[in-house]
């Protein structure tokens, strides 16, 4: 079973909905990250959480807002998503190794597959 | 930034072979990763190996940084483990915002 529980599995909404995606880990982790992935694509990183602070920021458009409102806890809010950002959306979290500027082992969650009509 | 790259990009194997992916990278890493994508998307910790050699079960990996490459073994396959193989590295010298970067991935059809 995975640590990093995300919510919804599944979500399919219109471009003028707003909805929000949502990720749990209790690992102890203080680095949380949100992955976006189209099919037969690695990857791609959108944006990471240290210390419940954001730190990165991959030029990500705005109608993606990210929250962490605690060291557990990862949201993505979702508005006015067009039909190309239906992808799989991966949260995943890591312990930060200052020494080493590292991210340190990353596990994910399960992922949510949204689709934008 | 750090360039990865996996070979073979696809692979088949019958039910029972043994099987080696690879992963070459740019640059001196601090962090590399091999995962396992089933189908249904899940990445899967494999191992968290930036240099040295692991085994778990029929798994194993090999990272020797000095030569800028990584080996994740596969013994007597099962079709479970098909899916893609994704390794991701992260440079040594990034700085304070490091990230990992991924790989294209290898996939791995394991016929029975």
């Amino acid at each position: 079973d995975t640590e990093v529980t995300q919510t919804p599995k599944h979500l399919v909404m219109g471009m003028t909905n707003k909805k929000s995606l949502k990720c749990e880990q209790h690992m102890g982790h203080r680095a949380m990250y949100w992955y976006k992935q189209k099919a037969k694509k690695p990857p791609e990183l959108m944006f990471v959480y240290s210390y419940e602070k954001l730190s990165i920021n991959e030029s990500v458009p705005s109608r993606f807002s990210p929250e962490c409102p605690n060291s557990s806890l990862l949201n993505l809010h979702l508005h006015a998503l067009q039909p190309e950002d239906s992808a799989l959306y991966l949260c995943a979290s890591s312990q930060v190794i200052r020494t080493l500027r590292s991210t340190g082992e990353l596990f994910f969650g399960e992922g949510s597959r949204l689709t934008v009509l | 930034g750090i360039q990865v790259e996996q070979s073979p990009p696809d692979l088949i194997l019958q039910e029972g072979a043994n099987s080696t992916l690879r992963c070459n990278f740019s640059d001196s890493v601090n962090n590399l990763q091999w995962f396992h994508q089933n189908p249904w998307g899940q990445l899967i910790n494999l191992f968290y190996i930036p240099s040295g050699t692991k085994q778990n079960g029929r798994l194993s990996a090999t990272t020797v940084a000095t030569e800028r490459y990584s080996l994740l073994y596969i013994s007597s396959s099962q079709t479970t483990d098909s899916g893609v193989y994704f390794c991701a590295v992260e440079g040594l010298y990034t700085g304070a915002n490091s990230k990992l970067t991924f790989g294209k991935g290898i996939t791995l059809s394991v016929r029975p």
